[in-house]
């Protein structure tokens, strides 16, 4: 079976311009989440949804990111206008089972790395 | 405050020793902890899960153990391998088992070397 797919791998971008990340979930699977990953915080949830829903957007940094699921099977984060302090790991996760969580297990993506000059 | 700290930061032995990974949790109530393995350039993988009764498991050469008294857990690395050089991070899941939320540690950064 297919995992998590994300694309892009690699993305670099100068400041001020739009960046789309992009998820493919595990078939099956009701939750998704998006992580951003750097070496000072460590994985920080940015958003999660739920059977396509937003549960919990409270991690996202500010106005600038925005995530959409539009269907089961595809997810996206956008940044507008991006900076350089956005310059991190990207990752989304899926899972399923009872609640959101479920048993805590998540199912990661390759990541995409986003650089932004 | 519902924190994970993991310890030592980062760690390097050579290959073939034995290394332990400390887990220090506040977090409650608590409903598991995980054990997840992130090679460099790919997203955590889950190694194993320890639950409330659950004092010691197993998954090959890595073994886990839980104290919830003390809301310590450690992972225990056997005859390391090289390709046990990756970032182990400690997450522990909050609420019931129906609810709540993952709580993550920085992670130990274990490098093996030959």
């Amino acid at each position: 079976d297919a995992g998590v797919i994300q694309s892009p791998r690699h993305e670099v971008t100068e400041m001020g311009q739009e960046v789309t990340l992009r998820c493919k979930p595990i078939s099956g699977h009701n939750s998704l989440f998006w992580y951003r990953q750097t070496m000072m915080r460590g994985l920080e949830l940015l958003i999660y949804f739920n059977n396509n829903v937003p549960i919990d957007d409270s991690g996202m940094p500010e106005d600038r990111f925005s995530a959409k699921m539009p269907n089961a099977s595809f997810s996206t984060l956008k940044i507008q206008p991006s900076e350089p302090r956005d310059s991190a790991v990207y990752f989304c996760a899926s899972n399923s089972g009872t609640g959101a969580f479920g048993t805590g297990e998540l199912f990661f993506g390759e990541g995409s790395r986003l650089t932004v000059l | 405050k519902n924190q994970v700290e993991q310890s030592p930061q980062s760690l390097i032995i050579l290959e073939g020793k034995n290394c332990t990974l400390q887990c220090n949790y506040t977090v409650s109530p608590f409903s598991n902890l995980r054990w997840y393995k992130q090679d460099t350039g790919r997203g955590p993988v889950s190694l194993t899960i320890m639950t409330f009764s659950e004092n010691t498991k197993s998954n090959g050469r890595y073994t886990a153990t839980l104290d919830a008294d003390t809301k310590q857990s450690s992972l225990h690395i056997t005859a390391s391998q090289l390709s046990d050089s990756a970032s182990y991070i400690c997450v522990v899941k909050r609420g019931s088992s129906n609810t709540g939320k993952l709580i993550f540690g920085q992670g130990t950064t274990l490098q093996v070397k030959p």
